[in-house]
């Protein structure tokens, strides 16, 4: 069965450091996103992406946040300059688009340590 | 905005007993319901979905749910839990209203014990 796949597992970064997490989504699907989970707290919706660029976006996905499909098999999630606060567990998702009632698969996620 | 509450934060359990677990969302409108499941080290995965039709869905590994559109509810059930039921239970929603982001519960630590 398909999997949506994450690297690196786990990434320690310096405050104010840029990071950039990477996934490799089901390759038929249309629909990208991005979520986390600070440690202790709910999922919480980031972005989504579809064609090429952003369909849908938090209040958390701010200036410092990009994300991008470099390729046809990579979508990545970029940290320009790392916070504190931006700790957390990152998962990934994809969807295949057929219509609103789609199923989202997620990734293993990437665990971020900023210190 | 939608949320969704999930009251069980910790549920222990011996094998055979019967599992609920409760699930409440505050939307107006038409949903998309979820559970996800997270066994320990592994991601989340898709228990069962609930788009329209038969309130009672049926998902993988005996599990099935309920939807109860007058109680704003998508409670969880096992009639019989195994040890390797022990996972972290997410329920999710997200609006029918052309938006994909999911909104998550905080999650039900679930515990069998043999």
């Amino acid at each position: 069965e398909p999997e949506v796949t994450q690297t690196p597992s786990h990434q320690v970064t310096q405050m104010g450091q840029e990071v950039i997490l990477r996934c490799v989504p089901i390759s038929n699907h249309l629909y990208f996103y991005w979520y986390r989970q600070i440690l202790g707290q709910k999922v919480e919706f980031l972005v989504s992406f579809y064609n090429n660029e952003i369909s849908e976006k938090s209040e958390i996905f701010d200036d410092q946040f990009s994300v991008e499909r470099p390729d046809g098999s990579n979508f990545t999630l970029k940290i320009r300059s790392t916070k504190l606060e931006d700790s957390a567990m990152y998962f990934c998702a994809s969807s295949d688009g057929q219509g609103f009632t789609d199923t989202q698969y997620f990734g293993p996620g990437t665990r971020l340590t900023v210190l | 905005a939608q949320s969704v509450s999930q009251h069980n934060h910790h549920v222990i359990l011996s094998e055979a007993a019967s599992l609920e677990l409760g699930c409440n969302y505050s939307y107006g409108g038409t949903v998309n319901l979820f559970w996800y499941v997270q066994y320990p080290g592994q991601h989340l995965q898709l228990l069962l979905k609930y788009f329209s039709g038969d309130p009672l869905v049926k998902g993988i590994k005996g599990f099935e749910a309920e939807f109860i559109k007058s109680k704003f509810s998508f409670n969880l059930r096992k009639p019989s839990v195994q040890w390797s039921d022990t996972a972290e239970y997410f329920c999710a929603v997200n609006a029918y209203t052309g938006r994909r982001a999911l909104t998550f519960g905080s999650g039900t630590r679930l515990q069998v014990q043999p």
